[in-house]
């Protein structure tokens, strides 16, 4: 199974402060790579797909680079509404895989 | 607009087994992939299997092989995960996604609690 790592697992950041979450993975995924955010109580919600696509109507503070194995997803901005956990998937080789997850807290 | 509910989840005796549901509306359900993905109490996600739109082909995460059966009735737009020999790494909300890659839509999830 591909494993995925991500860092930190948990971040605090102020409003306005760009975050940064980084995902690797054990081996070269191209480009299928995913990442969700889940709020407290609620059910994962995609936020871009295929590393850098935007799901339509997420807010474009949000970003994703990368390829083969290292990924990086981005708040360019900090809002309230962001303190979530985040998490990236591979979506490259059955079975797929999630990483440990990101809890980011405000400041 | 996509809506996805799932039922059937509850307390289980180790060893025992459950029926997963999950409701769908608001797309053409059999043009789509059907995922079940779960979190354990305070845990991350785990993807655990994913049906095709017919029905016909099936995959499984390994800690799930042979335990859980995955399928779909699309006359009645519904998902469903058969599971047995429960123990109590399986206490988890269990959740439906549409897709088998790109989870794009996910249900509130169902609770499974395994307790004697």
């Amino acid at each position: 199974d591909i494993q995925m790592t991500q860092s930190p697992s948990s971040l605090s950041a102020s409003v306005g402060d760009r975050v940064t979450i980084t995902c690797q993975a054990s081996q070269v995924i191209s480009t299928y790579l995913n990442w969700y955010q889940q709020t407290p109580g609620k059910a994962p919600k995609l936020l871009i797909y295929d590393t850098s696509i935007l799901k339509t109507g997420v807010p474009s503070r949000f970003s994703g680079s990368g390829s083969r194995t290292d990924f990086t997803f981005t708040i360019s901005s900090l809002q309230p509404e962001d303190i979530a956990t985040y998490y990236c998937q591979q979506y490259d080789s059955l079975p797929y895989t999630f990483g440990q997850g990101t809890k980011l807290e405000i400041k | 607009q996509v809506h996805l509910v799932e039922s059937g989840g509850g307390l289980v005796k180790p060893g025992g087994s459950l029926r997963l549901s999950c409701a769908a509306s608001g797309f053409t359900f059999s043009d789509y992939y059907m995922s079940w993905i779960r979190q354990a109490p305070g845990k991350g996600l785990e993807w655990l299997s994913y049906v095709s739109g017919s029905g016909t082909t099936t995959f499984y995460a390994d800690s799930v092989k042979g335990r859980f059966t995955i399928s779909r009735d699309n006359a009645k737009n519904s998902l469903y995960l058969q599971m047995s020999s429960l123990g109590g790494d399986d206490a988890a909300v269990y959740y439906c996604a549409r897709s088998g890659d790109v989870f794009d839509h996910w249900g509130l999830g169902t609770l499974v609690s395994v307790s004697s």
